[in-house]
């Protein structure tokens, strides 16, 4: 039962471009959303989240999307860089910032070329 | 200033022997979080603790699992007797504020 789904095992982007990485959930208790990012042999980052009561948080060239009606959320990462090459996870919470239960999506391998 | 220090780095052993994972959270972080890597399963979260104590262990697949933090500053999750099907890659993390979490590189384990 995969309550975080991201549909799209790789993404493959030319330097400049826009990336967009998305992610589906079906648990509507999902109140808080995040994005990490994952280099080989090193631990997941955190990268941006969002709260169910937005629909859209900026922090520089990353944006995430959240739409709550089609229980969806992107990652747009604009201009993308080979520097952004890693494996992508979203992540979703019920209760809000508080709890720490995260659950996380299988992940998206993004692969910027030069 | 040192993030989650995770030991050992690698792990090879042979089934039925005891495995024992290391932690040591970030200094000030109040929750401790022990989740495990797989192709099939992906990131899955095992256990949660908060002030020490444990939270939520619904993740640990069997009694076989177990994990402790005696104090702030250290957990252990120890797996005994070890199966080939544990081999995978075990995460530890640490937050102050429960969902920003900050992990640590890893312990990749493998069981033969």
């Amino acid at each position: 039962d995969q309550q975080v789904k991201q549909n799209s095992p790789s993404l493959s982007v030319q330097e400049g471009r826009i990336s967009i990485l998305n992610c589906d959930y079906t648990n509507s208790m999902f109140d808080y959303f995040l994005w990490y990012k994952k280099y080989p042999a090193e631990g997941p980052t955190f990268l941006i989240s969002i709260s169910s009561i937005k629909d859209k948080n900026e922090d520089g060239r990353f944006t995430v999307f959240l739409n709550k009606s089609a229980k969806h959320l992107s990652l747009h990462i604009v201009p993308s860089q080979p520097g952004d090459s890693a494996v992508y996870f979203c992540a979703a919470v019920a209760g809000g910032t508080s709890y720490g239960k995260l659950t996380f999506g299988q992940g998206t391998i993004l692969t910027v070329h030069p | 200033d040192a993030g989650v220090i995770q030991s050992p780095r690698h792990e090879v052993t042979e089934m039925g022997q005891e495995v024992t994972l290391r932690c040591k959270p970030i200094s000030g972080h109040n929750s401790l979080f022990w989740y495990r890597q797989t192709m099939m399963r992906g990131l899955e979260l095992l256990i949660y603790f908060n002030n020490n104590v444990p939270i939520d262990d619904s993740g640990m697949p069997e009694d076989r699992f177990s994990a402790k933090m005696p104090n702030a500053s250290f957990s252990t999750l120890k797996i005994q007797p070890s199966e080939p099907r544990d081999s995978a890659v075990y995460f530890c993390a640490s937050s102050l504020r429960g969902t920003e979490q900050f992990f640590g590189p890893g312990t990749r384990l493998t069981v033969l």
